[in-house]
């Protein structure tokens, strides 16, 4: 039983289409996260919510919008996909944000976006 | 602004070989540090979380240590096998405050192959 699912997990599509990816979590967390890694490997976050409140907002383009209808899922938006759009987006979660030393984050299995 | 560097970026040992990842952190105002392993064209799996006020933590064939007030984690790998061949990204976790809240910064990874 998966604990942090995504879909799509691969996504083909041209520059300047809309495309979503979306995140499901089954663990009964309060927060949620999505990271990109670049093609260095680099993993950074993107946004994080907590109890469906935006947290963080790491000056990511407003190309890329968040939506989270509940504390279970977080779908992340991309308007006018451009080629450096090109990554893989992986969702996470993790029972708060605070997590004052034992808050391990769980993620999902990532979503490959390519961009022609 | 904190920055996380692991070394090395690569590393190639024969099976049975003890060995041991580094990585370091600029800033040591952190609440947890978490090693976790990356497969090929998977996400992450957790490993280790090590709390700021702890010094190590074990699982298995696998202990982290952390050293806060110089800013650097080690992983040490037991009795290497072929099937720890991977990934491995040491991530620290960001102080309260600001935007920074709960925020988790990656290394580059060290990209470890274990060969028969």
């Amino acid at each position: 039983d998966t604990a942090v699912s995504q879909t799509p997990k691969y996504l083909v599509t041209q520059m300047g289409n809309d495309k979503s990816i979306k995140c499901e979590q089954n663990l009964g967390h309060d927060t949620m996260y999505w990271y990109k890694q670049d093609s260095k490997k680099f993993l950074k976050i993107m946004f994080s919510y907590n109890n469906k409140e935006l947290i963080i907002n790491e000056t990511v383009p407003n190309r890329f919008s968040p939506k989270s209808p509940d504390k279970a899922h977080l779908n992340l938006h991309i308007n006018s996909l451009e080629l450096g759009d090109s990554a893989v987006y992986f969702c996470a979660s993790s029972q708060d944000l605070w997590g004052r030393g034992g808050n391990t984050i769980y993620f999902g299995e990532g979503s490959w976006l390519t961009v022609v | 602004k904190q920055e996380v560097t692991q070394i090395p970026a690569a590393l190639s040992v024969p099976e049975g070989e003890n060995l041991v990842l580094n990585c370091s952190f600029t800033d040591s105002a952190i609440y947890n540090l978490q090693w976790f392993r990356q497969d090929p064209g998977k996400g992450l799996t957790s490993l280790l979380l090590i709390q700021s006020s702890q010094r190590e933590q074990t699982s298995g064939r696998l202990n982290a240590s952390l050293d806060k007030s110089s800013g650097r984690s080690t992983l040490y790998i037991a009795a290497s096998q072929p099937g720890d061949s991977a990934t491995y990204l040491c991530a620290v976790k960001a102080y309260a405050g600001g935007t920074s809240y709960g925020k988790l910064t990656f290394g580059q990874g060290t990209i470890l192959t274990v060969h028969p």
